[in-house]
């Protein structure tokens, strides 16, 4: 069971414009989601995060939405620019203890491309 | 200040021999959580330790364990391997459940 989802395997963009990418998630417990970049062969990147208490967080060129009701969740990437070009992962933790103790699940990732 | 070191980067076993992947974590950070990155699979938690008590842990068989020492490192052993243990073994180091820092990642083969 899939608890959080990436949809869109992949995303190509032109250098300047808006990326978009989006995400899903089903277990209700979640109340902290993440955005991680990563390149082959190394660790996941932070990018920024958002509480289920709240509907937008923006930080420089990335601004991540909330919508709880329809558990979904996108970060925006304006303006996009080509060494932005990674895969991206969103993760959902909670804090209710127990089983979630120290543990992100993710998303399986979109490969974003941005071209010059 | 340093971020989460793992060692070694790569490693090549042979099935049926054991491995240990070491992971230092952020200097402060107590709770360290470990990952295993497959392409069919993506990125899926193994355990979490805190305080050297191991707190969580996910669906993986015993042949998969951990242990924290009083400084906070951590070390994660796989025994009796198998081809399908190949991955990107990632730990990743924390204050609290709302920061996540990884490491770079040990690269296990298994041939």
């Amino acid at each position: 069971d899939q608890q959080v989802k990436q949809n869109s395997p992949s995303l190509s963009v032109q250098e300047g414009r808006i990326s978009i990418l989006n995400c899903d998630y089903t277990n209700s417990m979640f109340d902290y989601f993440l955005w991680y970049k990563k390149y082959p062969a190394e660790g996941p990147t932070f990018l920024i995060s958002i509480s289920s208490i709240k509907d937008k967080n923006e930080d420089g060129r990335f601004t991540v939405f909330l919508n709880k009701s329809a558990k979904h969740l996108s970060l925006h990437i304006v303006p996009s620019q080509p060494g932005d070009s990674a895969v991206y992962f969103c993760a959902a933790t909670s804090n209710a203890g127990g089983t979630s103790y120290g543990k992100l699940t993710f998303g399986q990732g979109t490969i974003l491309t941005v071209h010059p | 200040k340093a971020g989460v070191t793992q060692t070694p980067r790569y490693l090549i076993k042979t099935r049926g021999q054991q491995v240990t992947l070491s992971c230092s974590p952020i200097s402060g950070h107590r709770s360290v959580s470990w990952y295993q990155q497959t392409p069919g699979q993506g990125l899926q938690f193994l355990f979490e330790y805190f305080s050297e008590t191991q707190r969580n842990k996910g669906n993986f068989p015993g042949r998969f364990s951990g242990r924290q020492f009083s400084n906070s490192r951590s070390e994660m052993n796989v025994s009796t391997l198998e081809l399908g243990d190949s991955a990107l073994y990632l730990c990743a180091s924390s204050t609290s459940s709302r920061g996540y820092t990884f490491g770079s990642g040990t690269r296990l083969t298994v041939v």
